[in-house]
Parts: structure tokens; C-alpha cells; sequence
């Protein structure tokens, strides 16, 4: 089975504080992704990345940057917290396959408060 | 630009009944795939099943069977013999020659007994 892990589950934060949200997968998958989920609004991508080292941005990347520096791992990285930023973040990976059918496995998801 | 719509911010049914969740997406690309997932209260996404827009027969996964329409541009979820596990929220989702997924709001359904 796909795994998906993400490294925090809950997290309280202050306004202004840098902040890491760290993923790993265990499948050798090339695609990883970030999304933001808000009620009312769905899942929102933050950013993508496709291999080590590339990224691209996503529909919301204000306010965020990533880190893609080994193929298994991907970090969400807020330089500076804001508490517009309270949401839950959630994780993906997916085989690269520029085709539609394509499943995108997520993790649990990070709970993240900033006051 | 690709969009997914979904227009039922929530849903009843009453165990052991059908229920259909809505989905318009809209792309003016003739390759896409649509897919279904699952969000119990624990937050994790759960993939339930997906129609590709060249699939000639509507796709089906156990309860699951997802009602493509492509002239109408709709992908409804339709779930058979609810059951008080199938209570969560569901999201609609899209890709189009891209490994990029976009979401719809999501329906939150609630099963009753």
C-alpha cells in the first residue's frame, strides 16, 4: 500500500513564526503535491512537484515555498506565519504519467492554528 | 480554464437508500479523467472510483457508480444501500493532461438510520 506521511498531525503556531510541514511517501513516486483544504472551498493546490528539485506553483502560492531536495520527500515551508494561514494541509503523491488516469494518493492531513 | 462545481453543500439519506451526489465540471479538453473521493471526520481522502471522459460505460466500484454524462459536462456520484460508514464529506475531482487534480467544495453527506 501507498503511504503518505506527513509529520505533524496538529500544530499551534504564532503569527510570524516560520513553519515546516513535512511529507514523505514510501512508493518511489516522481509527483508530489501540497493542498490547503477550507471549508466552503474545497481542496486548493499550494504547489507541485514533479521531480527533485522542480516545483511549480499552484492556484494559491502566496504566502508559501517548498523544498524538494530527495525524491521521497516534499516540505511545505510558511516563512512567515499569518493567521489567514489557519487551515488544514494535506499531502499527496501520484506516479508521473501526464495522463489522466492517474490516481494522487494523500496523507492524514496537518491541522494548522497560527494565533 | 477547468472547474469543478458542485452544488450540494449537504446531503441526507436514510440507511439502506440510494443517494446522488452532484458534479459539473467544465474543460475544453476532449482528454480529462474524473475522479471521487471520500473524507471521513479522521481527514484522510479515501480514492473511490474514476470515469475516464473516452470510457464507453459509466464506471462502477461496489455501491459506487459514478453517472457520466459528457454532453451535459456531469460525473454524479451515485451510492447504493447507504450505510451509516458511508457519512463524510466528498469531493469531485478533474485532471486534464496533467498529473494536477482540482477539487470541487465537497458535499457533506449524513446517513441516518
Amino acid at each position: 500500500d501507498v503511504k503518505v506521511t506527513q509529520s505533524s498531525r496538529y500544530l499551534v503556531k504564532r503569527t510570524g513564526e516560520k513553519v515546516f510541514l513535512e511529507c514523505v511517501q514510501d512508493m518511489d513516486h516522481e509527483n508530489m503535491f501540497w493542498y490547503r483544504q477550507d471549508p466552503g472551498l474545497g481542496l486548493r493546490l499550494i504547489y507541485f512537484s514533479y521531480d527533485v528539485k522542480m516545483k511549480e506553483k499552484g492556484d494559491i502560492p502566496e504566502g508559501y515555498s517548498v523544498s524538494r531536495e530527495k525524491k521521497e520527500r516534499f516540505s511545505l515551508i510558511l516563512e512567515s506565519a499569518s493567521t489567514n494561514q489557519t487551515s488544514m494541509y494535506l499531502c499527496a503523491s501520484s506516479l508521473l504519467r501526464g495522463q489522466r488516469r492517474n490516481t494522487i494518493y494523500f496523507g492524514e492531513g496537518s491541522w494548522l492554528t497560527v494565533v | 480554464a477547468q472547474k469543478i462545481t458542485q452544488t450540494q453543500p449537504g446531503m441526507f439519506v436514510q440507511e439502506k437508500e440510494a443517494v446522488t451526489l452532484d458534479c459539473t465540471y467544465d474543460t475544453s479538453d476532449p482528454s480529462y479523467g474524473l475522479f471521487w473521493y471520500k473524507q471521513p471526520s479522521s481527514g484522510e481522502m479515501i480514492f473511490l472510483i474514476y470515469q475516464g471522459s473516452y470510457d464507453q460505460q459509466n464506471a462502477t466500484e461496489g455501491r459506487y457508480s459514478l453517472n457520466f454524462q459528457k454532453a451535459r459536462k456531469s460525473a454524479n456520484l451515485v451510492i447504493s444501500a447507504s450505510q451509516l460508514g458511508d457519512s463524510a464529506m466528498y469531493f469531485c475531482a478533474m485532471n486534464a493532461n496533467t498529473d494536477k487534480l482540482i477539487f470541487g467544495t465537497g458535499t457533506r453527506l449524513q446517513v441516518f438510520p
